[in-house]
């Protein structure tokens, strides 16, 4: 079945500092690919998307490319900020939304 | 555009007690669905309604677990009897159509069983 593997958190870096958050997934054909983020005390609010393979999904400084060789979708910024601390979601749209286990990121000042 | 709208925000309960949570979708989304969130974990989807359908309850405990969407707008969640694994956040999301467009989520309510 489905399946969405993040790295490993809690992520802990300093302002400014490059991000990468990896993801990687298991689906048959396919699939539209998510990043989800999840603030202290809130909901799951869409960060960027893909459709197709070398699609490049941004918002808010956060970038993905779908890359259907290496079956991944790492999410990347180049300068954190503290108001960037929260929880970060990969997730696949097969034959239903799955998400990995979340990677808590903490940017310190 | 107002967004996912869940009620309780909190609830706790005892073991063995029942319990319901609430969502109203937004306004014209067809899809509505139901996610457990067990702290530490990634969300898992319950169940998904398109309309007042069940599209997808295969991960639904139902011995335990029930939803209902009446008129294809609301939808209620239950559990009875609850059990101490059941706390978690439970989160309902909407979308206009299939899988692809990005769902949105209510902020949750919060269940803690003692």
């Amino acid at each position: 079945g489905d399946s969405v593997t993040q790295m490993e958190g809690p992520v802990t870096l300093s302002e400014e500092a490059f991000l990468t958050i990896n993801c990687t997934y298991t689906a048959t054909g396919y699939p539209s690919l998510f990043w989800y983020v999840q603030y202290p005390g809130e909901g799951l609010q869409l960060l960027l998307k893909a459709t197709k393979a070398d699609d490049k999904g941004s918002n808010k400084g956060f970038e993905a490319t779908y890359r259907k060789e290496t079956t991944s979708f790492h999410l990347e910024k180049g300068s954190v900020q503290v108001s960037d601390s929260a929880v970060y979601f990969c997730a696949l749209a097969g034959s239903r939304l799955t998400f990995g286990e979340g990677t808590q990121l903490t940017v310190n000042p | 555009e107002a967004g996912v709208a869940q009620s309780p925000r909190y609830k706790i309960i005892e073991k063995r007690q029942s319990v319901a949570f609430w969502c109203n979708p937004i306004s014209g989304h067809a899809t509505l669905y139901w996610y457990q969130q067990i702290l530490g974990q990634g969300p898992k989807l319950l169940i998904q309604f398109q309309n007042n359908g069940v599209v997808d309850d295969s991960q639904l405990p139902k011995d335990r677990f029930s939803a209902e969407r009446l008129k294809g707008v609301d939808s209620t969640l239950k559990i009875q009897p609850a059990k101490l694994e059941d706390s978690a956040v439970y989160l309902c999301a909407s979308t206009p159509g299939g899988f692809d467009y990005g769902y949105t989520f209510g902020s949750g309510t919060r269940l803690t069983v003692v």
